[in-house]
C-alpha cells in the first residue's frame, strides 16, 4: 500500500519552454503532497507543500509564478516548470501525506528534468 | 527539529552487517528517530523509525540508545541492493509532517 507515481520518469526540454510533472497516490487518498528538489550529490530540498484545494506554500527562495503546483484532488498534484532554464534541471521528487497514519510521507519515484 | 550527525560514508562487505550510526544529541522527548535511504536517481524509501524502544521489520533493525542521543540502523545481511544514501531525520510525529534531510551517510556495499 501507499504508492506514489510520478509521470514522466524523465523529460528533456529546450529551454524556454514549460514541463508539467504529475504526481499521484494510487492506493490511498492524500490531503497534503510535497514537492522536493534535488541537485546532484546533494539532499533533498523542499520547494513547496500543497493541500487538497488549497493554494499551495512555496519555501523561501523558491518562485511560485515559475513552479506552479496544482492539487486538484485528493489523489492528483502537479507541478509545471514554467520557462525552464538549464539552471532548473535537476531531480524533481513528490511525496503524499497521510494524516491518519502518523502523518508520514510516502515518496515518487522522481522525475529527472534536464533542460537544454 | 532536532539536528543529525551522520558519517559522510561507510563501506560494507556484501552479507555482512551494515551499522550506520547516527547522533541526535539535541533530540526532544517527542522526537522520534525515522531513517529513509534513497538508491541512486530513485525515491526515497521509509525503512525504519522509533521513539526509544529497539525496533526490527523485515529490513532492518533500529538501536536507539537509553538517553536517546544516539541511534544506530543495523541492516543485518547487506546485499549490493542495498547500496545508497541512508538518511537519519528526527522529527516530531504530528501533521506539520516536517522531515529535515541532512547530507545522510553514503553506503557501499563491497562485493
Amino acid at each position: 500500500g501507499a504508492v506514489v507515481s510520478q509521470h514522466p520518469s524523465w523529460v528533456i526540454c529546450k529551454s524556454g519552454t514549460s514541463v508539467k510533472i504529475e504526481c499521484r497516490s494510487l492506493d490511498f487518498q492524500a490531503t497534503t503532497m510535497f514537492w522536493y528538489r534535488q541537485f546532484p550529490k546533494q539532499s533533498l530540498m523542499l520547494m513547496a507543500t500543497s493541500n487538497e484545494g488549497s493554494k499551495a506554500t512555496y519555501e523561501q527562495g523558491v518562485e511560485k509564478d515559475k513552479f506552479l503546483i496544482n492539487h486538484a484532488s485528493l489523489t492528483l498534484s502537479t507541478l509545471t516548470v514554467t520557462s525552464a532554464h538549464p539552471e532548473d534541471s535537476s531531480f524533481y521528487i513528490c511525496s503524499a501525506g497521510v494524516g491518519g497514519q502518523g502523518y508520514e510521507q510516502y515518496f515518487g519515484p522522481g522525475t529527472r528534468l534536464t533542460v537544454t | 527539529d532536532a539536528k543529525t550527525t551522520q558519517p559522510t560514508s561507510m563501506d560494507c562487505a556484501e552479507g555482512r552487517a551494515a551499522n550506520l550510526p547516527c547522533n541526535h544529541s539535541t533530540i526532544s522527548g517527542n522526537e522520534y528517530v525515522y531513517w529513509y535511504r534513497q538508491i541512486h536517481s530513485q525515491g526515497p524509501q521509509y525503512i525504519i523509525h522509533g521513539l526509544k524502544n529497539n525496533e526490527t521489520n523485515e529490513m532492518a533493525s533500529l538501536i536507539i540508545t537509553e538517553d536517546r542521543k544516539s541511534s544506530t540502523l543495523i541492516l543485518p545481511h547487506a546485499t549490493l541492493r542495498d547500496t545508497a544514501v541512508y538518511y537519519c531525520i528526527v522529527r516530531v510525529v504530528d501533521s506539520n509532517y516536517q522531515l529535515i534531510w541532512g547530507a545522510g551517510t553514503k553506503l557501499i556495499i563491497k562485493p
